[in-house]
């Protein structure tokens, strides 16, 4: 049974970078009829896709954070990682990782997320 | 960006009754790049419809999705007390992903 399981090193201090680990279990990452994602959730903004990597290592980010935005993918670990640089206090939110489903082929993020591993909170603050 | 704006924010409901949730674009999508989620408290989302009219797995046919160009529709049947939770909408027609803002679907 897939499971993702999002995690990270615990609070950021303001301009430090963001990381975060997502592990998955039951699926291999290298499949190629799947994409991988980071989706964040704060009270001012919602629902707001980070960015999503392919099993080729293509990637694929929000414009508005795609300055700011690394995703990368360790095949052997069977897991993908999210850095965010010089974070903010409006970069606190929870963050989920999730499988998505490529409606477009191999050069765009389009689809749809599932599922969804249960997130974790990340805080901005010094 | 393609703007999506969800309504009602928030719906109350009684068990058995129907709900219909809406979801407006700012801009024309194909329906065949549009979702459904739904969120419970300390979870997260969950497909419920893609494709804007599919049903995704173990979802019961008590939902259904429907519309297309700008205006998109979830309608769910004889509400079950599982059934209030908060619903979102997604569209991937773009390279941006976006997210509407969610509707609530609370008990009366």
């Amino acid at each position: 049974q897939l499971q993702l399981q999002a995690s990270g090193p615990g609070p950021v201090k303001p301009t430090e970078t963001l990381s975060l680990t997502c592990a998955v279990s039951g699926f291999s990452i290298g499949s190629s009829k799947y994409f991988w994602a980071w989706i964040r959730q704060s009270p001012g903004k919602g629902l707001e896709w980070i960015g999503t990597i392919s099993p080729t290592g293509n990637t694929f980010y929000s414009p508005s954070l795609k300055s700011r935005v690394t995703i990368s993918a360790d095949m052997s670990k069977n897991q993908f990682s999210l850095q965010l640089n010089s974070a903010t206090a409006a970069d606190t939110a929870v963050y989920f990782c999730a499988r998505s489903s490529p409606q477009l082929g191999l050069d765009s993020p389009a689809g749809w997320f599932d599922p969804w591993g249960q997130g974790t909170l990340v805080t901005v603050s010094s | 960006e393609i703007v999506l704006t969800q309504s009602p924010g928030t719906l109350s409901l009684s068990p058995g009754e129907s709900a219909t949730l809406s979801c407006r674009a700012s801009q024309t999508i194909n329906s065949h790049y549009f979702a459904w989620y739904q969120q419970k408290i300390g979870q997260a989302p969950k497909l419920f419809i893609y494709g804007a009219f599919s049903r995704a797995a173990g979802i019961p046919d008590r939902f259904s999705g429907s519309g297309s160009g700008t205006d998109f529709t979830l309608t769910i049947s004889r509400l079950e007390p599982e059934d209030f939770a908060v619903y979102y909408c997604q569209q991937y027609d773009s390279s941006h992903i976006t997210f509407g803002q969610g509707t609530r679907l609370e008990i009366k």
